[in-house]
């Protein structure tokens, strides 16, 4: 079946880089993009960003835009999310997800990782 | 960016229909989907396009549109359909793109 499988928890202390993976399997990974999105406590979830596997595009939310990072290992079906200068604010569960090459085809997230808690604490 | 507006919470009795709403300008001419999250898990879909269901999703789950507004249909509610759901669309035009409604809890009596 298609999942996702993400790195584990994290604490890290203000001003400081997170890293986060998502291993894909049950599919072609080249073929859909992974999307991050994040869930602060109480809050509705927010999309961050996607990579396209095959060609390596991104495209982010200019909330995050130059404080984030995701790259891919295709050989891996890996995604990786990095994000940078962390505050308080960040505290939240951070989840990749499957999403459409094509937006306009497919805008939907299909499915989830079981998500990644960043607590960012001094 | 573009807003979508659900109500806070649905109270339900076991076996009943809790209908969830979701308003957002022009949301007609949008596609949208629907999120099941139940505490500590992460969201699965239910809805897509309006009213298509994933295969593993039960047919007492619904989604309809009409003017400014789509439903999420519980019929034959369960225990088990306890949880929050979240509308959300795709809007080229606005940033962030991907937009999440502001979340229904439901509660089964």
């Amino acid at each position: 079946q298609v999942q996702l499988v993400q790195s584990g928890a994290e604490m890290k202390k203000p001003g400081a880089s997170v890293n986060v993976s998502c291993k894909a399997s049950g599919y072609a990974f080249n073929t859909y993009n992974i999307n991050w999105l994040r869930q602060a406590p109480g809050q509705r979830p927010e999309w961050m960003g996607w990579i396209n596997p095959n060609s390596g595009d991104t495209k982010f939310s200019q909330t995050f835009q130059g404080r984030i990072t995701v790259t891919r290992d295709t050989s891996a079906n890996t995604a990786y999310m990095e994000l940078t200068r962390l505050t308080s604010d960040d505290t939240a569960v951070y989840y990749c997800a499957r999403g459409g090459i094509v937006e306009l085809a497919v805008n939907w997230f299909d499915p989830w990782g079981h998500g990644t808690l960043v607590i960012v604490s001094s | 960016s573009y807003v979508l507006t659900q109500p806070p919470s649905v109270s339900v009795a076991p076996g009943q229909t809790a209908k969830i709403t979701c308003g957002g300008n022009n949301i007609g001419s949008k596609s949208v989907h629907w999120y099941q999250q139940k505490p500590g898990q992460a969201p699965v879909l239910v809805v897509f396009d309006d009213s298509d269901r994933p295969s593993a999703i039960p047919e007492r789950f619904s989604g309809s549109k009409s003017g400014n507004t789509a439903t999420l249909t519980l019929s034959r509610v369960e225990a088990g359909d306890e949880a929050d759901y979240y509308c959300q669309v795709w809007d080229r035009s606005s940033d962030p793109s991907y937009v999440f409604g502001t979340g229904t809890k439901v509660t089964v009596l």
